[in-house]
């Protein structure tokens, strides 16, 4: 299986200031992808991140508000920029590695408590 | 597009009792892929147990099983000899099969929280 490390585990963040949560794996993978979970919700695609490239964004989710890089085959970032309370959420980055089969892994995920 | 449904927001089972975690779902691909996730109280996504469409036999992990149904459009969770640890929010998810970005993206279903009693 795939280690999928995130940091930071937690965090309580100022309105109107940005945060970044970094991803790293532990090997090389072909995918990257960051979703959100809102309180008491199930979870939503924000972006696959691209490596080498601008990420794909879903409906609902500009870069401006959630810039995200991918410099190489292991690591991405998230930043949530300009918080407001409705940004606090489970912030959680998944990975696929080419050639595990099916198997798609989760980070421990960032919880992001904005006041 | 496809979507996922799981109609138990919460299920109660006896500790070393079987319990089974429906979820139904709904997609044009010819292809796909299913997944069970558990997510404790810490928030981690844990990986359990993975169907493909063409898959001729329910897949079987330990103590988890999928109950591939195809014509009913289902794949229900069982878990066996259910242990307090069990206890967590469980989401069923698909993704479109292929070799393309969007074939790994996972729509989610709403959960269905287990807790296993002493």
């Amino acid at each position: 299986s795939a280690v999928i490390s995130q940091k930071p585990s937690r965090d309580i963040c100022q309105r109107g200031t940005s945060l970044t949560i970094q991803c790293q794996v532990d090997s090389q993978v072909t995918m990257m992808f960051w979703y959100r979970q809102q309180p008491g919700q199930s979870l939503t695609l924000i972006a696959t991140a691209n490596q080498g490239s601008e990420a794909t964004y879903e409906s609902g989710f500009v870069i401006d508000k959630f810039p995200i890089s991918r410099p190489n085959l292991t690591f991405s970032t998230l930043t949530v920029s300009n918080m407001s309370p409705e940004d606090s959420s489970i912030y959680l980055c998944s990975a696929l590695r080419g050639g595990s089969g099916n198997t798609i892994y989760f980070g421990e995920g960032s919880w992001l408590t904005v006041v | 597009a496809q979507k996922i449904t799981q109609t138990q927001p919460g299920m109660f089972v006896q500790e070393k009792e079987a319990v089974t975690l429906d979820c139904t779902y709904d997609t044009s691909d010819p292809s796909y892929g299913l997944f069970w996730y558990k997510q404790p109280s810490s928030g981690e996504m844990i990986f359990l147990i993975y169907q493909g469409s063409y898959d001729q036999q329910n897949a079987t992990e330990g103590r988890y099983s999928l109950n591939f149904q195809k014509a009913r459009k289902s794949a229900n969770l069982v878990i066996s000899a259910s242990q307090l640890g069990d206890s967590a929010m469980y989401f069923c998810a698909m993704t479109p099969a292929g070799s393309s970005g969007s074939a790994r993206q996972l729509t989610f279903g709403s959960g269905t929280q287990l807790t296993v009693l002493p």
